[in-house]
């Protein structure tokens, strides 16, 4: 099973800040990336999708972006609504896996 | 608009059976491959099946840890899919999810508001 390896597994940071997540993976998975946002209490949102595209309705403060097998989400200038986990998923080849996820917390 | 609504949770004692169905609406069902992800208490994602539709013949995936104790299904008459949970183990503990690939591009734009699995006896 290919691996997903999330980090950090949590953070603290300042409305305004710009705030990076990323999961590498174990083996190639191309583009085929997911990033989801979730908040307690609601299912998961798609916000970036193969990689580096934005799903619909999604700020443009979000994007990703592939470094070889490191994939980012970043997000510039933190909003209060941007408080949230945050989990990769590939879905290259099956089982599909997610990282460990990642909670963004306010400093 | 595009709806998913999981239902058939509940609480169950390890080694026994529960049946979570998703029904769907406000897409073509016929031609989507569903899937079904969990939820730990630990608020870890996973992956747990999928079900391709009826042109790649409702070939199915599951992660290793369900195989041979969970089923995935669908009633694309009825625009459902089913999730078959035999032999639990509290490990199975979970917010049940049910999502859609409607194409590559499309996969995890839809979910359910998700079912809680609760094992323990």
């Amino acid at each position: 099973d290919i691996q997903m390896t999330q980090s950090p597994s949590s953070m603290s940071a300042s409305l305004g800040d710009r705030v990076t997540i990323t999961c590498q993976a174990s083996q190639d998975i191309g583009n085929n990336l997911i990033w989801f946002q979730q908040k307690p209490g609601k299912s998961p949102r798609r916000m970036i999708y193969y990689a580096t595209n934005l799903a619909n309705g999604v700020p443009s403060r979000f994007s990703g972006s592939r470094s070889g097998s490191d994939y980012s989400l970043t997000i510039i200038s933190l909003e209060s609504e941007d408080m949230a986990d945050y989990h990769c998923l590939q879905y290259k080849q099956y089982p599909n896996t997610f990282g460990a996820g990642t909670k963004l917390e306010l400093k | 608009e595009v709806q998913l609504v999981e239902t058939g949770g509940g609480l169950v004692q390890p080694g026994k059976s529960l049946k979570l169905t998703c029904a769907t609406s406000g897409f073509t069902f016929s031609t989507a491959w569903m899937h079904w992800v969990r939820q730990s208490p630990e608020k870890r994602l996973e992956w747990i099946a999928r079900i391709k539709d009826k042109s790649n013949n409702y070939a199915t995936d599951y992660v290793e840890s369900v195989k041979g104790r969970f089923t995935i299904s669908r009633d694309d008459s009825k625009s459902s899919v089913y999730l078959q949970m035999n032999s639990l183990k509290e490990e199975d503990t979970a917010t049940y999810y049910c999502t859609t690939s409607l194409s590559l591009l499309n996969y995890g734009s839809y979910w359910g508001q998700g079912v809680m699995v609760t094992v323990s006896s």
